[in-house]
């Protein structure tokens, strides 16, 4: 298994440009959550799927920032348009069962906005 | 507020030395508490997890303990190698129908000198 897969690994970006991340979960995984981690604020859930809908976005900072699942292997965060306080490392993570055993993260994806 | 702290949050230990990472939490309701080793450049990864019912958890030269009346939870290392340098994350399950949200700390940062 290859586990949760990100891309780019790193993504630096103007101000104003469009960016968008990608995840790919694990094969089975019917949860998929997108992550943010900063120094100050540590790791933040912005939004969370489930069968591949939406289910609670609640933690998506502002209207810049969209998210989508259109299939059960693929997922796309996207921020438009970047502003310098988007840089982070972004994560997303997949389980089977909610938040319980086999809740796996990506390796991230460090997005530098200048 | 849900909240997990954790403390320290920098410490510097010899190679062979043993170390404690403290959290406390006031998540509730309770349903599981776990702790992440998080390598710089890669996505955190399970060390262990307990619920409620579980005073301590054993990981190779990780040991985790829970005093769910106190709402403590502690990371023992014994025996500290250079790759036990890394962020150690506390991360509080709240118990809820159906998703399970999870509150997490900002981590320790713990570097093992040679």
């Amino acid at each position: 298994d290859a586990g949760v897969i990100q891309s780019p690994r790193h993504e630096v970006t103007e101000m104003g440009q469009e960016v968008t991340l990608r995840c790919k979960p694990i094969s089975g995984h019917d949860y998929l959550f997108w992550y943010r981690q900063t120094m100050m604020r540590g790791l933040e859930l912005l939004i969370y799927f489930n069968n591949n809908v939406p289910i609670d976005d609640s933690g998506m900072p502002e209207d810049r920032f969209s998210a989508k699942m259109p299939n059960a292997s693929f997922s796309t965060l996207k921020i438009q348009p970047s502003e310098p306080r988007d840089s982070a490392v972004y994560f997303c993570a997949s389980s089977s069962r909610g938040t319980g055993h086999g809740y796996t993260f990506g390796s991230g994806t460090r997005l530098t906005v200048v | 507020k849900n909240q997990v702290e954790q403390s320290p949050q920098s410490l510097i230990i010899l190679e062979g030395k043993n170390c404690t990472l403290q959290c406390n939490y006031t998540v509730s309701p309770f349903s599981n508490l776990r702790w992440y080793k998080q390598d710089t450049g890669r996505g955190p990864v399970s060390l262990t997890i307990m619920t409620f019912s579980e005073n301590t958890k054993s990981n190779g030269r990780y040991t985790a303990t829970l005093d769910a009346d106190t709402k403590q939870s502690s990371l023992h290392i014994t025996a500290s190698q250079l790759s036990d340098s890394a962020s150690y994350i506390c991360v509080v399950s709240q118990l809820g129908t159906g998703f399970q949200k999870l509150v997490f700390g900002t981590g320790t940062r713990l570097l093992v000198s040679p």
